[in-house]
This record gives structure tokens, sequence and C-alpha cells, in this order.
């Protein structure tokens, strides 16, 4: 199983930014995908996920409405599509294979990239 | 949301000791709860689901209980390959929330 995520930088407070992650080694279209970040110093935080077939996605507030998770089963990529980014958006991201459904209902994240990093400032 | 508090924060121990880390939940999340291990640099791993089914390949010296509020994970003798953050994390209901990490620390 390999994840790779791509398209972290330097941006300004509101502009955007759309990260992708390349999956391999496992059945991609049949899998949950999720987004999980961790700022310096801080926890991980949970941004999204996304379901096997696109029809249900899933935000943590302090993103939804500027933040859109996406997948192309076809070329086994995710994407986030991140807008109006703030400081504290400024965080490692990390793609990872939700895992939901797999063995049990149960949203826990089984394999993950190494992540990209984000960094919003002026 | 539920929120997720480990203790201790971080603590330090030896090569061989045994060593738990605490996880309460702001309220009852059954069984839903998985655990993590943080290196910097690396891609996180999981260690434990469902609060007490170890993951594939991971050493048998991991072990989680619990269920309701109050969970554990706990490492029966640390090795050197495990010193890390450990952290876990709930899937009750959404969001999705984590704890805020334990640091192991070499002794």
């Amino acid at each position: 199983v390999q994840l790779v995520e791509s398209g972290g930088g330097l941006v300004k407070p509101g502009g955007s930014l759309r990260l992708s992650c390349s999956a391999s080694g496992f059945s991609f279209s049949d899998s949950f995908m999720g987004w999980i970040r961790q700022a310096p110093g801080k926890g991980l935080e949970w941004v999204a996920y996304i379901s096997s077939g696109k029809s249900y996605t899933n935000y943590a507030d302090s993103v939804k409405g500027r933040f859109t998770i996406s997948r192309d089963n076809a070329q086994n990529s995710m994407y986030l599509q991140m807008n109006s980014l703030r400081a504290e958006d400024t965080a490692v991201y990390y793609c990872a294979r939700d895992a939901f459904g797999v063995v049990i209902m149960n949203h826990y994240f089984d394999h993950w990239g190494q992540g990209t990093l984000v960094t919003v400032s002026s | 949301d539920i929120q997720m508090t480990q203790s201790p924060p971080s603590l330090s121990a030896s090569v061989g000791d045994r060593v738990t880390i605490t996880c309460r939940a702001s309220q009852s999340i059954s069984t839903y709860l998985n655990w993590y291990q943080l290196k910097p640099g690396k891609a996180p791993k999981l260690l434990i689901y469902s609060a007490s089914t170890l993951q594939s390949g991971v050493p048998s010296r991991f072990s989680g209980s619990g269920s309701g509020t109050d969970f554990t994970l706990t490492i029966s003798s640390l090795q050197p390959e495990d010193y890390a953050t450990y952290s876990c994390q709930h899937s009750y209901s959404a969001p999705i929330t984590f704890g805020q990490g334990t640091r192991l620390e070499i002794k």
C-alpha cells in the first residue's frame, strides 16, 4: 500500500491550494478515504472523508464551506481543494485510507501517507 | 463534539518497562476507539482499532482495552523503537476527534 500526497506549499491568507493523494496497492475504488492534518506542535485533527462511491462526504466544522474533498477512482486519486485559507490551516496534511466497512463500520485510518506541508502566511 | 483527553501528556520509561496510556471520552463511545503511533517525519501507524483489536503486523506487546468512556493502551515490554507519540481517536459520531497525544520518552 502506498499513499503519496502532493501540492503543499506556501500560500497567502485568503488564497487557495489543491492537495492531491495518489494511491496504489489496494482497491482504491472500494475504499473510503480521508484527510487528517497536524498543525505545528499540536495533535492530529480530522479534516474530511469521502465514501468509496463519492456519494457521501463529511467535514470538520473548522473547514466546512472552505474545503472540498473529491476523488477520481479511475486515476486512483483523491483531492482536497482548500479555499479562503487562514493561518490556522498551517499544518502537515495526511492522506489516509479510511477502513470504514472493511472489517466493521468504524472510521479508522489503516494506511497513511507521509504528509505534505501547507503553510499559510503573508 | 466528543472530546478525547489523554493522560499523561508525556511520560518517561525505560526499555523493558510496562507502559499504560489512558484516553477518556467526554461521553460514551462504546468501543469506537482507535490508537495510533506517530514518529517525526514518518507516516502515522494504526496500532489498535475498536478499542482492543490489534492491527495486522503490530507486535503483540501492544494491547488495548476499555469501553464506554475509559480506554487504555498498554505496551507490555517497552522496546527502543516504541519511543514515539501515541494518539487516540474516536469514531462514534461526527466529527471524528483525536486526543492531544502522549509523548513517550526514554528514561
